[in-house]
């Protein structure tokens, strides 16, 4: 069975730095693109970004590039996105997504999310 | 950026019935659009992709149709479980955008 799940969220102030991490199971990591889409009430859904399976190709939303870096350890299954320069509009709630094969840019298994506070 | 317009933004509806939900690009994104269920406190799971497709183990009573701009996600009989809120998305023009979602309530 698939399985994602989100940890690193947390409250930091504008201008700091976190980390998000992914770990996933259930499936052979290394073979998918995973992706960042977060959440707020008044945005709605957002990607955020893509990495594709081989460590090739990654992609950003505008809004975060130049602040945050995805990356992945596919010889311990996790996902990482590093975000920096932090702003109040980054808070959200933060979900890992694995890319739907070869189809990069639809999600078919999402993790439960890890919530982003951006506040001083 | 390509902007979805969903409507209606609620739909009230008793078991039984027939859904349909509407999703409306700015511009063409071919057949490249997709649908998500959201229940409260769970992730979005995918439903249809490719407009048409559905995702592995989704009902047959959920169906996707359109191209272009104009998309609809029809549930022929709708299930008590099936009260949820429904998002499309496209992936034909960068950068990825979600809809606003339309809430799918019982009457």
């Amino acid at each position: 069975e698939v399985h994602l799940l989100e940890s690193g969220g947390g409250l930091v102030q504008p201008g700091g730095s976190l980390r998000l991490s992914c770990a996933a199971s259930g499936f052979t990591f290394r073979n998918y693109a995973m992706n960042w889409v977060r959440q707020t009430p008044g945005k709605g859904l957002e990607w955020v970004s893509t990495l594709s399976g081989d460590a090739g190709p990654t992609f950003y939303a505008d809004s975060v590039k130049g602040r945050f870096t995805v990356s992945r350890d596919d010889s311990s299954n996790t996902l990482y996105l590093e975000m920096s320069s932090l702003r109040a509009e980054d808070t959200a709630l933060y979900y890992c997504a694995r890319a739907l094969g070869s189809s990069w840019f639809y999600f078919d298994y999402w993790g439960q999310g890890t919530l982003v506070t951006v506040s001083s | 950026e390509i902007v979805l317009t969903q409507s209606p933004a609620t739909l009230s509806l008793s078991p039984g019935e027939r859904a349909t939900l509407s999703c409306r690009a700015s511009q063409s994104v071919s057949s490249f659009s997709a649908w998500y269920q959201q229940k409260p406190g769970q992730a979005p799971r995918l439903l249809i992709y490719d407009a048409t497709n559905r995702a592995a183990g989704i009902p047959a009573r959920f169906s996707g149709s359109g191209s272009g701009t104009d998309f609809t996600l029809t549930i022929s009989s709708v299930e008590p479980e099936d009260f949820a809120v429904y998002y499309c998305q496209q992936r034909g023009n960068w950068p990825l955008t979600f809809g606003g979602g339309t809430r799918v309530e019982i009457k």
